[in-house]
């Protein structure tokens, strides 16, 4: 089985300020890793995604994450955050092609980010 | 193409009725999951179907819950009898196969009375 840790519940940051958020897994097969935006009562919007290759992975918005697989994390960053990008960011892993077994994905309990003028 | 679609959008049951969610894949995706996710809490798995077949169930609560997507038609998630405890928003999200990226749809909102 997967678990996610998501670090921190909320992150607080000035507008134009960098920001990361952190996220650490746990698997005992290959996993492909996932960060979702979920704006107020709407669905999830996929960021981006490590399926394998280069560890720094760039997704929409100006976002990147950086796969660690030592330190089994995948942590979200953006070098200069907007007002816009407040909402609800959650980290997602599955099994890789190599894993086996079900296709769900396993999410974190999600960070809030709440972007300050 | 559409995306992933969900109705309804917000339900309203009172204790012990059921309650029916339907989701409509995006075009040309065959592969279909259910995720809830209860109040300050993340998504969790509950459900992966293709047509005509449950392929995890492992997410599912064992009784009063139920799923299926047929041939033809949307995919529905059932609960029977529904509690207070089943409030929650309910996403589907689909893929045009098993390891492929998921497309979420936009939720329903289910709230018990």
């Amino acid at each position: 089985a997967q678990s996610v840790t998501q670090l921190d519940s909320q992150v607080p940051v000035f507008e134009e300020a960098p920001v990361e958020l952190r996220c650490n897994y746990s698997s005992s097969v290959s996993v492909y890793l996932f960060w979702y935006v979920q704006y107020p009562n709407q669905g999830l919007q996929l960021l981006l995604k490590y399926l394998s290759g280069s560890t720094l992975v760039k997704g929409i918005n100006g976002f990147e994450a950086e796969f660690n697989k030592s330190q089994t994390s995948f942590h979200l960053r953006k070098p200069s955050v907007h007002i816009s990008d407040t909402a609800e960011y959650f980290c997602a892993v599955r099994r890789g092609r190599s894993g086996g077994g079900a296709d769900g994905l396993t999410f974190g309990k999600g960070t809030h980010l709440i972007i300050q003028p | 193409n559409a995306g992933v679609m969900q109705n309804p959008r917000h339900l309203v049951r009172r204790r012990g009725q059921e309650a029916r969610l339907r989701c409509s894949p995006m075009k040309g995706h065959s592969h279909v999951y259910w995720y809830r996710q209860l109040p300050e809490e993340g998504l969790k798995f509950m459900v992966y179907l293709q047509k005509e077949n449950i392929i995890d169930e492992s997410g599912m609560p064992k009784e009063r819950f139920s799923a299926e997507f047929p041939k033809e038609g949307p995919s529905i998630l059932r609960i029977q009898q529904v509690v207070r405890g089943d409030s929650a928003a309910y996403f589907c999200a689909s893929s045009p196969a098993s390891k492929d990226e998921q497309y979420f749809g936009p939720g329903t909102r289910l709230t018990v009375t």
